[in-house]
């Protein structure tokens, strides 16, 4: 299994201009979710999915953040337009709800974004 | 979801073992305590999962006491390569909810 893949692993982009993160959960999991990392605010969850479904969008700091999960093997995650304060390491991760108490969620390498 | 409080740093020294501990007071009743290890770079990995008692598996050892308001993640032996944030997390299993990541514990080992 290659794991929850990430793209692209590296973003170095303007202010102002669109960013699309990809996501590939691992096969057969049904929930996905969005994280980003920063030295200031640790690791925030931004929104999570069960079944391609929005669940908590709670964590989308701003409109100019939107997710979307149009089947159950792809994800992105759009910010247009971006500003500096958005550079993060932004992570995926999936997992699995059939395990009651199970909470194993299985994170990807991360995409990291540099807003200049 | 339940806050957990952790120390923030912790040193230790290969061959040690290490014990960090997690407060969480307002533990629910479906509630499970999870822990995640993350190194430089690299996204969180699952290192074990509790709900009462003690947990073991070939990484670490979970102690949970009979009150849950708070659990100790025991690792033995650490070497260099257990230096890393450890993040300790409570939430409800399965499709009921997720997870909150707090700081996690800055664990150095020392040669």
């Amino acid at each position: 299994d290659a794991g929850v893949i990430q793209s692209p692993r590296h973003e170095v982009t303007e202010m102002g201009q669109e960013v699309t993160l990809r996501c590939k959960p691992i096969s057969g999991h049904n929930s996905l979710f969005w994280y980003r990392q920063t030295m200031m605010r640790g690791l925030e969850l931004l929104i999570y999915f069960n079944n391609n479904v929005p669940i908590d969008d709670s964590g989308m700091p701003e409109d100019r953040f939107s997710a979307k999960m149009p089947n159950a093997s792809f994800s992105t995650l759009k910010i247009q337009p971006s500003e500096p304060r958005d550079s993060a390491v932004y992570f995926c991760a999936s997992r699995t709800t059939g395990l009651q108490g199970y909470n194993e969620q299985f994170f990807g390498p991360g995409t990291r974004l540099t807003v200049l | 979801l339940a806050k957990t409080t952790q120390p923030i740093s912790m040193d230790s020294y290969e061959g040690q073992e290490v014990n960090i501990t997690c407060s969480h007071n307002n533990i629910a009743t479906n509630d499970y305590i999870t822990w995640y290890q993350q190194f430089p770079s690299q996204g969180p990995r699952f290192i074990i999962q509790g709900y009462k008692t003690k947990v073991t598996n070939e990484v670490a050892s979970l102690f949970i006491p009979a009150d849950r308001k708070s659990s100790t993640l025991s690792l033995p032996r650490v070497s260099l390569s257990d230096t890393a944030v450890y993040y300790c997390l409570v939430g409800p299993g399965g499709s009921q909810g997720n997870l909150i990541f707090g700081k996690g514990t800055k664990l150095s080992v020392k040669p």
